[in-house]
């Protein structure tokens, strides 16, 4: 198993540009997430994933959108980047939440800067 | 507000020395707490649960609720847990995690 795959590892934009950051798992894995980090504040939430088609906000959510066609993808668009989003980007996904915690099992991130 | 706070950026110590990585948490019910670690070029993965009460590669943590804290500790710190630390609190359903800033563990030697 590839585990969570992000692409791309490394990427520089420019004010106004957008892109799209890409996460999929290959566990079939119901929950999945997106977390940016930054020096001084840890990880913080974006935006998650209960299963195919429902997402929701997380507590950084402006900016950023989300959808989630498959269980496997969960990709992460910025429509018009600031130099506010740069951040490292890290998806993770889990087994289903509820009630008791599912250990969520992290990518390796994306480093993203906007210039 | 649901808040997790670790006091220490670096935390620098000598191999063979006693390690406490601390972690205070705000939270209005019964919490659930984590710690992950980050070693360099490698994921972010969990360390440990409080509800496991079970000690990974020499570390415990035991919530108290009393001081409201789920610190990190290891008798004899070793160069290999040089890393980022991660507490981290469960926030409602659905595996929403609140982490707090990390604290780096350097080992010398």
């Amino acid at each position: 198993n590839a585990g969570v795959t992000q692409t791309p590892k490394f990427q520089v934009l420019k004010t106004g540009q957008s892109m799209t950051l890409q996460c999929a798992q290959d566990m079939n894995h119901e929950y999945m997430s997106w977390y940016r980090q930054d020096p001084g504040m840890g990880l913080r939430l974006i935006h998650y994933s209960v299963g195919a088609g429902i997402t929701d906000q997380g507590e950084v959510p402006n900016g950023y959108n989300v959808s989630r066609s498959t269980t496997e993808d969960f990709p992460l668009r910025l429509l018009s980047a600031a130099p506010s989003q740069t951040s490292v980007y890290f998806c993770a996904s889990s087994l289903a939440g509820g009630r008791s915690y599912n250990e969520q099992f992290f990518g390796p991130g994306t480093r993203l800067t906007v210039l | 507000a649901q808040r997790v706070t670790q006091p220490e950026k670096l935390l620098s110590v000598f191999k063979g020395a006693p390690v406490e990585l601390k972690c205070n948490y705000s939270y209005s019910g019964s919490p659930e707490l984590f710690w992950y670690v980050q070693y360099s070029r490698q994921r972010l993965q969990l360390l440990l649960r409080h509800i496991s009460r079970e000690s990974i590669k020499g570390f415990t943590a035991d919530l108290n609720k009393g001081e409201t804290s789920f610190h990190l500790k290891k008798p004899f710190a070793q160069e290999e847990d040089s890393a980022m630390y991660y507490c981290a609190l469960l926030s409602g359903g659905y595996n929403k995690l609140i982490f707090g800033a990390g604290t780096r563990l350097a080992v010398h030697p």
